[in-house]
């Protein structure tokens, strides 16, 4: 049972446009949730992160958001740059539950010079 | 400060044998996590050491195990390896609380 999806495998945008990824999850008690970046052959790289008291999270050209109503969340990057080509996972998890997070299956990102 | 370190980075075993992979944390992080990568079903929880002790267990069955040391290195394993166990194996450390995961480069084992 997959409590988080990413139902776009792909993504290509242009150079200096915005990427969006999303990001859907199902269970209410989700109240944390973490974007990670991977190159091939590299462990994911934490981006950003937002908890459920907000809606909206921003670090630098990335920008979260949060629709806990639609139980949908959102990454935004602007401008989006040829380096920002990679496989990006959210990640949900619940209070009291440590670090168990439960991650989407990935959204590959390729920016075009 | 030194990253996640995880050993070995690549193995390749044979069905029915068994595994065990190294991970040694961030220093002065306490909660050590592993995960499974595979293709099409993302990162999925193994479990959580925190000071020592299982603090969470993911849905995966008995043979996979593992243990944190006083000095929060933690090694998973694998007994009776099934083809199906091939994956990329992802250790992440945390300094306790829920929050941001830092992960290793992952040490990926093929059963054949």
């Amino acid at each position: 049972d997959q409590q988080v999806k990413q139902n776009s495998p792909s993504l290509s945008v242009q150079e200096g446009r915005i990427s969006i990824l999303n990001c859907d999850y199902t269970n209410s008690m989700f109240d944390y949730f973490l974007w990670y970046k991977k190159y091939p052959a590299e462990g994911p790289t934490f981006l950003i992160s937002i908890s459920s008291i907000k809606d909206k999270n921003e670090d630098g050209r990335f920008t979260v958001f949060l629709n806990k109503s639609a139980k949908h969340l959102s990454l935004h990057i602007v401008p989006s740059q040829p380096g920002d080509s990679a496989v990006y996972f959210c990640a949900a998890s619940a209070t009291n539950t440590g670090n168990q997070f439960y991650f989407g299956t990935g959204t590959s990102l390729t920016v075009i010079p | 400060k030194a990253g996640v370190t995880q050993t070995p980075r690549y193995l390749i075993k044979t069905r029915g044998q068994q595994v065990t992979l190294s991970c040694s944390p961030i220093s002065g992080h306490r909660s050590v996590s592993w995960y499974q990568q595979t293709p099409g079903q993302g990162l999925q929880f193994l479990f959580e050491y925190f000071s020592e002790t299982q603090r969470n267990k993911g849905n995966f069955p008995g043979r996979f195990s593992g243990r944190q040391f006083s000095n929060s290195r933690s090694e998973m394993n694998v007994s009776t390896l099934e083809l199906g166990d091939s994956a990329l194996y992802l250790c992440a450390s945390s300094s306790g609380g829920a929050g941001e995961l830092f992960f290793g480069e992952g040490s990926r084992l093929t059963v054949l």
